[in-house]
């Protein structure tokens, strides 16, 4: 079973400022099948990103994805207020395995 | 516009059953893998199970597998969770998710609001 590790668990920026996120697996899988998402307290979770860098339909190119073998990383180029949420990374395929999550904060 | 409207949550005593339904609109239902995505109280995001477009391929979570079953309904864009055995571990948010275009399957580019199963005595 593949696990994906998310660091930090939480990130405290202030606006403008850029956000690095991780997600790393337990194991190679396929660069092309990770997906990350944001998700907002009481909303279902939105696609940000597929096949690791390709942004999802409305997705602003502030938000951009990186990585292969078992690292990834979302990056957000200048924090925006709407942007403050929860990221899970995700290995998607035929057993999807999410990680565990990171917490963009205001600092 | 695309909807997953979720229904058949509440709650159950351990060991009884519950039947989640995901009606669809606003997408050519058949063309897509479905799946049901749940999230515990204040927890992370699980994958619990996916159907193919035709029902020739169900996959489920260890975690689930032998007490859910999930089907389709491509007439009335619809898919169904029978829950079995529920345990007090399947209490989360459930969420109906579809596949993401041209990415295979697994991406989820459409979510449903959730409908909260709670298992408890």
């Amino acid at each position: 079973e593949i696990v994906l590790t998310q660091s930090p668990g939480t990130l405290s920026l202030s606006p403008g400022e850029r956000a690095t996120l991780s997600c790393r697996a337990s194991q190679n899988f396929g660069t092309y099948y990770v997906a990350w998402y944001q998700q907002k307290p009481g909303q279902a979770p939105r696609l940000l990103i597929y096949g690791a860098s390709s942004r999802a339909n409305g997705i602003p190119d502030r938000f951009s994805g990186s990585g292969s073998g078992t690292d990834f990383t979302l990056t957000i180029s200048r924090v925006e207020p709407e942007d403050f949420a929860v990221y899970y990374c995700q290995k998607y395929g035929n057993s999807p395995t999410f990680g565990q999550g990171t917490k963009l904060q205001m600092k | 516009e695309v909807q997953l409207v979720e229904s058949g949550g509440g709650l159950v005593q351990p060991g009884r059953s519950l039947r989640l339904s995901c009606v669809t609109s606003g997408f050519t239902f058949e063309d897509y893998s479905m799946h049901w995505v749940r999230q515990a109280p204040g927890k992370g995001l699980e994958w619990v199970s996916r159907i193919n477009w035709n029902s020739d391929t169900i996959v489920y979570a260890d975690s689930v597998k032998g007490r859910f079953t999930l089907s389709r309904d491509n007439a009335k864009k619809s898919i169904y969770l029978q829950m079995n055995s529920l345990r007090a571990e399947d209490t989360a948010l459930y969420f109906c998710t579809k596949d993401a275009p041209n990415t295979g399957t697994g991406a989820f580019d459409v979510w449903g609001q959730g409908t909260m199963v709670t298992v408890s005595s």
